[in-house]
């Protein structure tokens, strides 16, 4: 079955660095676009970024851009997610994401990870 | 981009009701690309309709979704228990993809 799985969340002090990985499986991971969707703590969900199956293509939320990288490696199955620069404004739950059913980014989300939990706090 | 806002805030009702979910967007959202999902406490967003008025795989029909344009409704025919949750609205119809803030369904 699919399956996602987060990791590389914790706490980071302002203006510092954390590279997240959603790990694949369960599907042909290099077949589909990846999302990464945040949720503040008891806030809304908030889209961040999309890359294209083959890593050709990629799209940022403005809150993000030229702070967050998105990338991917087929070979590991595994989604990543660079994030610099980073404020408490990015303290969130991280969710990796895709649909099944679309290979562009404007689409609905029926397969979500877990999360992992990135705390910016000094 | 195209905003969502969802009403009620909170909804209170008891099981056996009929719950009745607004999402409103500031513009058209085209071809109906409007989805919901549901989260519970602790866990990832579940879809629960697309295009609309699409269930997804394995959801209750109970739940339905329609509307077009700026205006669309989730209802909730008869809650059970576990239908307790927080909902949202998400828009795909054009980028960035965008969620509304989330409607509370809480048991009266």
């Amino acid at each position: 079955q699919v399956q996602l799985v987060e990791s590389g969340g914790g706490v980071v002090q302002p203006g510092g660095s954390l590279r997240l990985s959603c790990a694949a499986s369960g599907f042909t991971f290099s077949n589909y676009g990846m999302h990464w969707v945040r949720q503040a703590p008891a806030k809304g969900l908030e889209w961040v970024s999309f890359i294209l199956y083959d890593g050709t293509y990629k799209y940022y939320a403005d809150s993000v851009r030229g702070r967050f990288t998105i990338s991917r490696d087929i070979s590991k199955n595994t989604l990543y997610l660079q994030m610099n620069s980073l404020s408490t404004e990015d303290t969130a739950v991280y969710y990796c994401a895709f649909s099944q059913y679309c290979s562009t980014s404007s689409c609905y989300l029926d397969y979500w990870g877990q999360g992992t939990l990135v705390t910016v706090s000094s | 981009e195209i905003v969502l806002t969802q009403s009620p805030g909170t909804l209170s009702l008891s099981p056996g009701e009929r719950a009745t979910l607004s999402c409103r967007a500031s513009q058209s959202v085209s071809s109906s690309f409007l989805a919901w999902y549901q989260q519970k406490p602790g866990q990832a967003p579940r879809l629960l309709i697309y295009g609309a008025s699409s269930r997804a795989t394995g959801i209750p029909d109970r739940f339905s979704g329609s509307g077009s344009g700026t205006d669309f409704t989730l209802t909730i025919s008869r809650l059970e228990p576990e239908d307790f949750a927080v909902y949202y609205c998400q828009q795909y119809g054009s980028s960035p993809l965008t969620f509304g803030q989330g409607t509370k369904l809480e048991i009266k």
